[in-house]
């Protein structure tokens, strides 16, 4: 168990539907990252956060969002869902801002259909 | 832009094996490489990690990497494998790019073991 709790577990919805995916960071660590992983493009950053800010960018369509909390959970929203963002994501916590390790929460497989 | 290269994408070994998984990355500055493996219907966990200092890294469960600076590589290996060591492994760069940093991860290695 890395501390890291993501929810819901699965979840199914349909095209053009919206959803929004909930993570909450090891005690003490300030860092959240979001990733995208499926079959075909491999596992993708998609946005990381330091206390409550927006530190790094990855490969975050424009129909993503996400935002860190004064607790210092996180949620990732996708809207307009297509087929192509069915997968599983996956948050991580660290420490810092900087280049610490990453702990990974179980994730959230997301069914689009 | 950096990019991670892991060449093999499903290698299978038989129990008591040696494994080397390649990585490759392309970035001319200072990085931060990691491995991390995924068991089946597990999340993501780290097996090892480079920052800086001895270049030969050892992780968990007999795991071991070397950072090979002139080659841009950091490739992971373990002398015997177990069928235990059945999963997906990722090497994963992080780097520092106009004040923030950016993680890239390869596209997996996908091992399995054979008893």
């Amino acid at each position: 168990d890395s501390g890291v709790t993501q929810t819901p577990k699965h979840l199914i919805t349909a095209t053009g539907q919206r959803v929004t995916l909930r993570c909450s960071p090891r005690s003490g660590d300030l860092s959240v990252y979001w990733y995208q992983q499926s079959l075909d493009q491999g596992l993708q950053f998609l946005i990381q956060y330091y206390n409550g800010e927006e530190r790094a960018k990855g490969n975050i369509l424009e129909r993503f969002s996400a935002q860190q909390f004064p607790d210092l959970h996180s949620e990732l929203n996708l809207s307009s869902l297509e087929l192509g963002d069915s997968a599983l994501y996956f948050c991580a916590s660290s420490v810092g801002r900087n280049t610490d390790t990453q702990y990974f929460g179980p994730g959230t497989r997301l069914t689009v259909l | 832009a950096q990019s991670v290269s892991q060449h093999n994408h499903h290698v299978i070994l038989s129990e008591a094996a040696s494994l080397e998984l390649g990585c490759n990355y392309s970035y001319g500055g200072t990085v931060n490489l990691f491995w991390y493996v995924q068991y089946p219907g597990q999340h993501l966990q780290l097996l090892l990690k480079y920052f800086s200092g001895d270049p030969l890294v050892k992780g968990i469960k007999g795991f071991e990497a070397e950072f090979i600076k002139s080659k841009f590589s950091f490739n992971l290996r373990k002398p015997s494998v177990q069928w235990s060591d059945t999963a997906e492994y990722f090497c994963a760069v992080i780097v520092y790019s106009g004040g923030y940093q950016k993680v890239t991860f390869g596209t997996g290695t996908k091992l399995q073991v054979i008893p």
